[in-house]
């Protein structure tokens, strides 16, 4: 089975700053995507960035930006000049293909503050 | 474009009572349907996943369970709530591994 690990709980940055958030994921496949969604205090699920497998370019959005090490299996998330509007939980997750039956894997979240 | 809606936004029911969480998604068509619970400071939870009509997998055992009567309807139903059924519902639709979207949330609380 899938997994994703997000290995901090908790995480602060003061505004402007850059901070990044680690990811881990198991999987056999090579057909998948990795994403970064955000979930701010309304808990509304936000996609953040996505990451498709088989491109080595890491996927970047405006101020969001990722770390794609496919060997390792590794996804981090980086976030410069950190806003206070940043401040949620930021979720991994994974999706891999399974023939239309596709599940998005999530890890268990990494709550970002950013302090003025 | 696709929207999602999901209903009620809060739920308070006493232990012991039934339960009926609506979820519909307007503009696709034969949409892969998910149900997540989020527990207070935990992760998402994938509880049931639908790919269409009536085909409903479950991911955990528990107390609840879902049903698509239609294309684009997902409901999750309990018989008897438990104590440890409160947490955050969310619904989600998607059409490939590219992405999926999220309902607004259901907080349900049993009392």
């Amino acid at each position: 089975a899938q997994t994703v690990t997000q290995s901090q709980p908790e995480m602060s940055v003061q505004e402007a700053e850059t901070v990044t958030l680690s990811c881990t994921y198991d999987t056999s496949e090579n057909n998948y995507y990795l994403f970064w969604y955000k979930q701010p205090p309304s808990r509304q699920m936000i996609l953040v960035i996505r990451q498709e497998a088989y491109k080595q370019q890491n996927a970047t959005e405006n101020r969001f930006s990722v770390n794609f090490q496919k060997a390792a299996k590794s996804f981090s998330l980086k976030i410069s000049d950190s806003q206070l509007g940043d401040t949620a939980m930021y979720f991994c997750a994974f999706m891999k293909y399974q023939g239309g039956s596709e599940k998005l894997v999530f890890g268990k979240g990494t709550k970002l503050t950013v302090n003025p | 474009s696709q929207t999602i809606h999901q209903w009620p936004a809060t739920l308070v029911q006493p232990v012991g009572s039934p339960l009926s969480l609506e979820c519909t998604v307007e503009g696709t068509s034969n949409p892969n349907l998910y149900w997540y619970r989020q527990a207070a400071g935990r992760g998402l939870q994938l509880l049931f996943y639908s790919v269409g009509i009536g085909q409903i997998s479950s991911e955990v055992p528990q107390n609840l369970s879902a049903s698509r009567p239609q294309d684009r309807q997902f409901i999750l139903s309990s018989k008897k709530l438990l104590l440890s059924d409160s947490g955050f519902y969310l619904c989600a639709w998607s059409y490939d591994i590219r992405e999926a979207f999220f309902g607004q949330g259901t907080r349900l609380t049993v009392v």
